[in-house]
């Protein structure tokens, strides 16, 4: 069964501080994988989408990484704001069919001033 | 205005009544999808529409049905509500070109049954 787990569940920094989010997925055939961004009360944003080529891709003060080959992906906050607190979610697709979607459930991150 | 508008943003209801989520999208965009979220777990896909006459179910469609009005519009019941089908709810939209993921979320339908 596919699975997608992220690690940690929750977080706390401090204001300014960098901090990663990880990602580990049992997705296979793998199309691509997605961060979005899930600000409390709000639908998912997407941060960035990354396809098997490719290891690392940014956006703006995050850094998404991909090693497909351990089937594990990172996204990378530097020099945090307070506006970055909110939950972190992984989804992974499929390469077949109609590229069903396996959703993390998430990384809390809370930015403290 | 919000691209993709759902409606209501919060309901409180009783168990056996039937319940309609509604969502509206002016992104243009052909694909729409609905999506649950219960706390500590990942969105699950409860229906897809690809376009007006191609509906499909996903993996958690029982107790759920759907009508895509429109392009623009895509609607979710509860025939008969049961508590465990307190969540929050999403609405989302695609185009063909992105491929099957949804792109754009709605901001939500926080639904209790009590």
């Amino acid at each position: 069964k596919n699975q997608v787990e992220q690690s940690p569940q929750s977080l706390i920094i401090l204001e300014g501080k960098n901090c990663t989010l990880q990602c580990n997925y049992t997705v296979s055939p793998f199309s691509n994988l997605r961060w979005y961004k899930q600000d409390t009360g709000r639908g998912p944003v997407s941060l960035t989408i990354m396809t098997f080529s490719e290891n690392t891709k940014s956006n703006g003060r995050y850094t998404a990484t991909l090693d497909a080959d351990t089937k594990q992906s990172s996204l990378h906050i530097t020099a945090s704001q307070l506006s970055d607190s909110a939950s972190y979610i992984c989804v992974v697709s499929e390469s077949t069919g109609r590229r069903a979607l396996t959703f993390g459930s998430g990384t809390r991150l809370q930015v403290q001033p | 205005d919000a691209d993709v508008t759902q409606t209501p943003r919060n309901r409180i209801t009783k168990t056996g009544k039937r319940i309609m989520l509604e969502c509206s999208q002016t992104k243009g965009h052909d694909r729409m999808y609905w999506y649950r979220q219960d706390p500590g777990l990942g969105l699950r896909l409860i229906y897809y529409s690809f376009d007006v006459k191609d509906i499909n179910k996903g993996e958690i469609s029982d107790g759920y049905s759907v009508s895509r009005q429109a392009q623009a519009k895509f609607s979710l019941s509860l025939e008969s509500a049961i508590p465990n089908q307190t969540a929050l709810y999403f609405c989302a939209t695609s185009d063909s070109r992105s491929g099957y993921q949804p792109q754009h979320f709605g901001d939500g339908t926080r639904l209790s049954i009590l």
